[in-house]
């Protein structure tokens, strides 16, 4: 266990649904990430929040839309994906943003199918 | 951009044996290498280095880092079918707080 958890952890939805991710951190870290990894690829950063604060949105298309209520908890809210969204969505979270402080823990993970 | 190459992409070794995992990279304002391992879904930390040419060792597995010739390895001696896992390398810079991480060697240990 590495102190961050995941939950759904499959998902099957269709492109028309609306659905949530969720990440629960108890370690008090500081800063928590979405990445997003599909098969044979690198994982890509996705979003990353310091403090309930968004820091980081890379490029990521407006379908995939994060909360973070506070620095324990992070969403994922996903509406009219496309079957290329299929992947495992990983959440994990820092201490800090800084470079010392960037060992970071994840989740489980979940493996979401879109039909 | 950003660049970690990891090689070779998959290997299939039998207990006892012993691997070597590759890590190169070429990230600018590079401050450490982190290796991951990841069973069926959560990679959990293994090692982080950040100076040149010290072993970092934990049980069977040690990893150094060459910051001249830009590249890590990860070793696992002995190895066993609980080493069975994808083996990730990220690169962390020094000014920013992304991990750029490749893709990835699949390790699969036979009994």
């Amino acid at each position: 266990e590495t102190g961050v958890t995941q939950t759904p952890r499959h998902l099957v939805m269709g492109m028309t649904n609306k659905k949530s991710l969720k990440c629960e951190q108890h370690l008090g870290h500081n800063a928590m990430y979405w990445y997003k990894q599909s098969a044979k690829k690198p994982l890509e950063l996705m979003f990353v929040y310091s403090l309930e604060e968004r820091v980081e949105n890379n490029s990521v298309p407006s379908r995939f839309s994060p909360e973070c209520p506070n620095s324990s908890h992070l969403f994922l809210h996903l509406h009219t994906l496309q079957p290329e969204d299929s992947a495992l969505y990983l959440c994990a979270s820092s201490q800090d943003l800084g470079a010392r402080y960037n060992e970071q823990f994840f989740g489980p993970g979940t493996r979401l199918t879109v039909l | 951009e950003d660049k970690v190459v990891q090689s070779p992409l998959s290997l299939v070794v039998h207990e006892g044996d012993t691997v070597t995992l590759n890590c190169s990279y070429e990230v600018t304002n590079f401050r450490s290498l982190l290796w991951y391992k990841q069973e069926k879904k959560a990679p959990t930390f293994l090692f982080m280095l950040t100076s040149s040419g010290i072993e970092k060792k934990s049980g069977r597995l040690s990893s150094i880092l060459d910051k001249k010739e830009l590249f890590s390895i990860l070793n696992i001696t002995a190895t066993q079918t609980g080493d069975s896992a994808i083996y990730l390398c990220a690169a962390l810079t020094f000014n920013d707080y992304k991990l750029s991480f490749g893709a990835g060697t699949t390790v699969t240990v036979r009994a």
